[in-house]
């Protein structure tokens, strides 16, 4: 399972663009790369997941250059809503089992 | 609606007195997972479940039991708690072939005294 390296923290301001990226050079063809978001005492949360390019959902964009071995998710116009830990994970999820390994993910403080 | 339930949020125990935490899910997933989360240590995972009957250990699984005999069901047992045992636990699970991770439940603080 490929190990991925996340900035510790991070602190932007209400209505600005945020960029996290996530390091994962030795990632395997069949890995996917996936972020979660974590707030305090609950459960983390899908955000987004993608394979190559680019992947655009409701709530971020997930950014995937040609070699795979780095990746950017961003978050648009942040509120002080978006204050949470993310987290990078790649790994197979095309059929079997996948192990989640969690690393120490990027604390983001959205400050108003 | 799709969720993964646990039961209970809080719990504050005695050390060695047994104590089962429950995890169920709606969504027909076939794994199921257990985490533990420590300050410090991020997120570990204690066993998980392929399906019925099919379990295995994670990185963390000392001093912890599972099961798996309905597919909805993923009771995490603690047959004599101790105080290390204390930490936020998370239930998680996916559907096989589904591309979209994971769901986690809400969680359950668990106090060992």
């Amino acid at each position: 399972l490929a190990k991925t390296t996340q900035p510790i923290s991070m602190d932007s301001y209400e209505g600005q663009e945020v960029n996290i990226t996530c390091s994962h050079n030795n990632i395997a063809t069949n890995d996917y790369i996936t972020w979660y978001q974590q707030f305090p005492s609950q459960g983390p949360r899908f955000i987004i997941q993608g394979y190559k390019t680019k992947v655009t959902n409701e709530v971020a964009s997930l950014f995937i250059p040609a070699d795979r071995k780095s990746s950017t998710l961003s978050l648009p116009r942040v509120s002080l809503s978006d204050t949470a830990v993310y987290y990078c994970l790649v790994g197979d999820v095309s059929g079997g089992y996948n192990k989640l390994i969690f690393g120490a993910g990027t604390r983001l403080a959205v400050h108003p | 609606e799709a969720q993964v339930t646990q039961n209970p949020r809080y719990l504050i125990t005695v050390t060695g007195k047994k104590l089962t935490v429950t995890c169920s899910q709606n969504m027909n997933h076939e794994y199921m997972s257990w985490y533990r989360q420590d300050p410090g240590l991020g997120l570990r995972q204690i066993y998980y479940s392929m399906n019925v009957e099919v379990t295995d250990k994670g990185d963390v699984p000392e001093g912890y039991k599972v099961s798996r005999k309905e597919k909805r069901n993923f009771p995490l047992i603690l047959e004599s708690p101790s105080p290390n045992q204390t930490s936020l636990y998370f239930c998680a699970s996916r559907g096989q072939g589904d591309p979209y991770g994971y769901t986690f439940g809400s969680g359950t603080r668990l106090t060992v005294v």
